[in-house]
């Protein structure tokens, strides 16, 4: 069935380092791959998005980088900041007769200061 | 703004009580979802609607009903609640375009004792 695995479920960083989120699909169908970043008690928001004719999309601090042959895509964050701590979530979207979205089990970022 | 509002925020219940968790949205989606959120487990699909006329089950639908009232409108059921059914509970409404990007409403914190 249709799967995304989502690593590491935990990552404690120094302020100033870099993070990388990695994830992997099953279904070749997805088109579609959102980043949600999640703060305590709140719901998730998106951050940044990638479509499956791209292979790479940055924004600022953010970047997202797609591997459609291997079903593999990562979020990197540069120079992290104490507020980036929070979970982060990956999701494919499935399109094959249907438009829902599996989520990753999430990353719990920790940007130490 | 537009937004995606959910009620109650919090509910305590016993178990073999129905309950309904409500979704209203002004952003004027056609596509709504309602997910399951559990530490460690991620966002599961409960069930999602295209629109008024258009219910699927998600991965996790056993339990739970739901009801699509109107274009802007979309509960969620537990007939008989049970303890595990305790969670985060998220709506989330979508474009039906390329962009595909999910709103999600605050949550509704549910405990079954």
């Amino acid at each position: 069935g249709e799967n995304v695995e989502q690593h590491p479920s935990t990552l404690s960083v120094q302020e100033g380092d870099s993070a990388v989120i990695k994830c992997t699909y099953s279904d070749s169908a997805s088109n579609y791959f959102p980043w949600y970043k999640q703060e305590l008690g709140k719901r998730p928001q998106l951050i940044i998005d990638i479509r499956s004719n791209v292979g790479e999309k940055k924004d600022q601090r953010i970047a997202v980088t797609l591997n459609k042959t291997a079903k593999h895509f990562s979020l990197h964050i540069t120079e992290t900041q104490p507020e980036d701590s929070a979970v982060y979530f990956c999701a494919a979207r499935v399109t094959s007769g249907t438009y829902k979205y599996i989520f990753g089990t999430g990353t719990r970022l920790k940007v130490l200061a | 703004d537009a937004d995606v509002t959910q009620t109650p925020r919090n509910r305590i219940t016993k178990t073999g009580k129905r309950i309904m968790l409500e979704c209203s949205q002004t952003k004027g989606h056609d596509r709504m979802y309602w997910y399951r959120q559990d530490p460690g487990l991620g966002l599961r699909l409960i069930y999602y609607s295209f629109d008024v006329k258009d219910i699927n089950k998600g991965e996790i639908s056993d339990g739970y009903s739901v009801s699509r009232q109107a274009q802007a409108k979309f509960s969620l059921s537990l007939e008989s609640a049970i303890p595990n059914q305790t969670a985060l509970y998220f709506c989330a409404t979508s474009e039906p375009t390329r962009t595909g990007e999910q709103f999600f409403g605050p949550g509704t914190r549910l405990t079954v004792l």
